[in-house]
């Protein structure tokens, strides 16, 4: 089967770093994305990991560990507007996306 | 804005109808992908098409079926509605290689 993990819900206080922790069990494996969505809008891209490491976009990086079947994203000097769905995505083959469950970020101020 | 859009934004059915959501891909992009993401949870891969065929599906019905245009743009149909087809429907475009899809703000359905 396919199934990916993640926390259901992650608090955080603004100007704190965040690690959303995700496991994945899959067939196909291409790659993990890393996607936003507000209040059930449209999911925005943040990140994608092929290969093993890190990736740094700004205040976003996302890392991919294949042996570990696990990644993480991490959201340093968090805003308020950092408050949303985080979804870590399996990219399988022909492009298609296996999303997890999503994790819920509240910032406080 | 991602240059993905679909129609309608909302809809209502009743349980038993046949339903038509629309989505118009970002310039370029041939291919496009549905979801169905229900309330409180992830999006579940529909199918995918790339140009004009089939590309892929999920574990979903064939009353769950799809088009898509020499344009690129792309239907989603679903026949005999049942109660929990409710969700919000997602449509994401993309090239056939690329890391990175671009949705649209969905169709939410309810069905009644």
């Amino acid at each position: 089967g396919q199934s990916l993990e993640q926390p259901s819900e992650v608090t955080a206080v603004e100007g704190a770093i965040v690690q959303i922790n995700c496991t994945y069990q899959t067939s196909g494996f291409y790659g993990l994305s890393w996607y936003q969505q507000h209040d059930g809008g449209a999911p925005t891209f943040l990140s994608y990991n092929a290969l093993d490491g890190l990736e740094e976009t700004g205040r976003f990086s996302s890392f991919l560990s294949r042996s570990d079947s696990y990644g993480y994203l991490l959201l340093q000097e968090l805003q308020m507007k950092d408050s949303a769905s985080y979804f870590c995505a399996v990219r399988a083959l022909g492009g298609k996306l296996i999303f997890g469950q999503g994790t819920e970020l509240s910032v406080k101020p | 804005e991602t240059g993905v859009t679909q129609s309608p934004t909302h809809l209502i059915k009743t349980r038993g109808q046949q339903v038509t959501l629309r989505c118009s891909s970002q310039s370029g992009h041939n291919t496009v992908s549905w979801y169905q993401q229900a309330l409180g949870q992830g999006p579940q891969f529909i199918f995918q098409y790339y140009r004009e065929e089939e590309n892929g599906r999920g574990n979903f019905p064939p009353r769950f079926s799809g088009l898509q245009f020499p344009n690129y743009s792309s239907e989603l149909n679903v026949n005999a509605l049942e109660l929990d087809d409710s969700a919000l429907y997602l449509c994401a475009s993309s090239l056939m290689e690329a890391t990175e899809a671009f949705f649209g703000q969905g169709t939410r359905l309810t069905v009644v």
